[in-house]
């Protein structure tokens, strides 16, 4: 079983709709979640981190996290064009509070918003 | 831009040669981990320096190995390069007062 698992997509969504991005993870002890966004031929960059179960917004974009579930999911809404790219959900094994980030990355969902 | 620089873009090598590929963190970070993302593939862990010293290695052979200097500053070094070491090598630092971990640009290496 894959540490962290994604739909690879491509999910497509109209300008303007919600897109849902999904992820599963097998380590139960798992404390911290990221989400990335990287454009092709780019590095990633931080959408957004999230540490307690239930929902954490930021603009347009909400994580949500499962800890029983194991699963952690990213909705955008009001998707724009800009929006695509691929989406990468990645687990920390390392120590957040002390600054270790050694991140465990799903394959990443190709997100396609269409104008 | 993170203020995370990585040196060179690109890469070409042979099989068999070995390459040396460079971070240079963001100022007061004082530890940096290696990833390789194959095309089309998540970025896989290689390994974190923290203050010169490895603080954990993913699930790649030794002939990855890697260093930190005293300015933080760090260098990933692959010998015997094999076709499969074709991918994109992303450097990222923090410290204990982020919250996230800032990626350079990364570096392409393909090997031939």
């Amino acid at each position: 079983q894959k540490e962290v698992e994604q739909n690879s997509g491509p999910l497509s969504v109209p300008e303007g709709a919600i897109a849902s991005l999904n992820c599963t993870y097998s380590d139960r002890g798992s404390q911290s979640f990221f989400w990335y966004r990287q454009y092709s031929g780019k590095s990633p960059e931080l959408i957004m981190f999230i540490y307690s179960n239930g929902d954490k917004e930021d603009g347009r974009f909400t994580a949500q996290l499962n800890k029983a579930s194991q699963y952690v999911s990213l909705l955008i809404r009001d998707s724009q064009p800009s929006d695509s790219a691929t989406y990468l959900c990645a687990v920390n094994r390392g120590r957040s509070g002390a600054g270790s980030y050694q991140l465990t990355f799903g394959k990443g969902t190709k997100l396609s918003v269409i104008p | 831009e993170t203020g995370v620089t990585q040196s060179p873009t690109h890469l070409i090598k042979t099989r068999g040669q070995q390459v040396t590929l460079r971070c240079s963190s963001q100022s007061g970070h004082n530890t940096v981990s290696w990833y390789q993302q194959a095309l089309g593939q998540g970025p896989q862990f290689i390994f974190q320096y923290y203050r010169e010293e490895e603080n954990g290695r993913g699930n790649f052979p030794p002939r990855f190995s890697g260093l930190q200097f005293p300015n933080y500053s760090s260098e990933l070094n692959v010998n015997a390069l094999e076709l499969d070491d074709s991918a994109l090598y992303l450097c990222a630092s923090s410290s204990a007062t982020n919250t996230e971990a800032f990626f350079g640009q990364g570096t392409r290496l393909t090997v031939v």
